[in-house]
């Protein structure tokens, strides 16, 4: 089992739509959980931390299964703009981050 | 402003031409490393430092070496770069403490290896 897996897509999708992406993690270790963005060809940043409560941020909604060792981003009313490439991230109690290969959004208009 | 710098942005070398890639942070971070990007593959951790003098193998160590002699350098050297080293690169940093500390990248480094 990969270490981080995340849906491959690409997701293409009307602007307005609601998507969900799915990740797993297989180290029921791991202590944090990030969501990242990364635009074309550009570094990775950080669009949510994930709590086991699980998490809003605007039109962002996160979510964690420690107990499947899943982890969830909702996106509601998507826009143009959130189209990138949606990372599931997992840090080790070492700190070391674990990235999943992404999956692709394009939303259209 | 809190950022991670890395130069150059972009390389053009041939094979066998030692390089180095430069990483800077001006946040005080602690921890800092490298990573590499490739179609398919994600980002993958070359190297890593918990501090200064300290690092540590990630995931794809081999053919890259790193020093750690100040806190704010973490630089990534290539003794001989090869074609499969063509690669994107992320140097990124943040602070030791609580685990949903928020890791800083560089603007990466675009690097090709004829």
């Amino acid at each position: 089992r990969k270490e981080v897996e995340q849906d491959p897509g690409p997701f293409n999708v009307p602007e307005g739509a609601t998507v969900a992406f799915n990740c797993t993690y297989s180290n029921s270790a791991s202590q944090s959980f990030f969501w990242y963005r990364q635009d074309c060809r550009k570094e990775p940043k950080l669009l949510m931390s994930v709590y086991s409560s699980g998490n809003e941020d605007g039109r962002f909604t996160a979510q964690l299964n420690r107990a499947s060792q899943y982890i969830s981003l909702l996106i509601r009313d998507s826009k143009l703009s959130d189209s990138a490439t949606y990372l599931c991230v997992v840090r080790g109690s070492n700190y070391k981050l674990t990235f999943g290969k992404g999956t692709l959004l394009t939303v259209n208009p | 402003e809190a950022q991670v710098t890395q130069n150059p942005r972009y390389l053009i070398t041939v094979t066998g031409k030692k390089l180095t890639v430069t990483c800077s942070q001006n946040m005080n971070h602690e921890y800092m490393s490298w990573y590499r990007q490739d179609p398919g593959l994600g980002l993958r951790q070359i190297y890593y430092s918990m501090n200064v003098e300290v690092t540590d193998k990630g995931d794809v160590p081999e053919g890259y070496k790193v020093s750690r002699k100040e806190k704010r350098n973490f630089p990534l050297i290539l003794e001989s770069p090869s074609p499969n080293q063509t690669s994107l690169y992320f140097c990124a940093s943040h602070r030791q403490g609580a685990s949903t500390d928020t890791q800083y990248f560089g603007p990466g480094t675009r690097l090709t290896v004829l």
